[in-house]
């Protein structure tokens, strides 16, 4: 059974950094993209990031460019997201979720079940 | 980047009733590059279709997608308690992947 599990959300005054971390098991890591969603409280989905099966290409969202920075280690099935100069509008549950290929152009399925990160002073 | 705009925002009917949503993009979807999960409160989204109307494995089969182009429904053709949710699609035809806004199913 696939299984991925993130940690790492807090609250962090606006400026702030965080980490987050997603520990998959249950399918060969190294084979598939991941990729970073998240939800502010009531609203839609948005996704944040992608990055391939070997690091090597990553992509974002307009809104985060320059602050946020997503890897990988393959051989601990771990994926992250590096928060920076976190925003009031970066409040959101992160998913992580897995591609369903090698590199990031489909759906995602399945996803974590979310750590929340809440930026406020 | 494609806007996806998801109708009615809240839809109100009865177990046993049939549920039409609709998806519309803002311009094509590629070879019809569209999925749709089901949110319950609380959880992650599931993946119901993908490719616009393929269900995704262990998905019952009333549950159905179609259409093309711009515009794309997802049909539950007789609501079980368990299918009372919030339902999105998601386009990955072009860059970057776009989400519609959602569509709450109620209980009546």
């Amino acid at each position: 059974e696939v299984q991925l599990v993130e940690s790492g959300g807090g609250v962090v005054q606006p400026g702030g950094s965080l980490r987050l971390s997603c520990a998959a098991s249950g399918f060969v890591f190294d084979d598939y993209a991941m990729s970073w969603v998240r939800q502010a409280p009531g609203k839609g989905l948005e996704w944040v990031s992608s990055i391939n099966w070997n690091g090597h290409n990553t992509d974002y969202v307009d809104s985060v460019k320059g602050r946020f920075t997503i890897s990988r280690d393959n051989a601990k099935n771990s994926l992250y997201l590096q928060m920076n100069s976190l925003r009031a509008e970066d409040t959101a549950f992160y998913y992580c979720a897995k591609d369903t290929g090698s590199y990031f152009s489909d759906w995602f399925d399945p996803w974590g079940q979310g750590t929340l990160v809440t930026v406020s002073s | 980047e494609i806007v996806l705009t998801q109708s009615p925002g809240t839809l109100s009917l009865s177990p046993g009733e049939r549920a039409t949503l609709s998806c519309r993009a803002s311009r094509s979807v590629s070879s019809n590059f569209l999925v749709w999960y089901q949110q319950k409160p609380g959880q992650a989204p599931r993946l119901l279709i993908h490719g616009s109307s393929n269900r995704a494995r262990g998905i019952p089969d009333r549950f159905s997608g179609s259409g093309s182009g711009t515009d794309f429904t997802l049909t539950i053709s007789r609501l079980e308690p368990e299918d009372f949710a919030v339902y999105y699609c998601q386009q990955y035809g072009s860059s970057p992947r776009t989400f519609g806004q959602g569509t709450k199913v109620e209980i009546k």
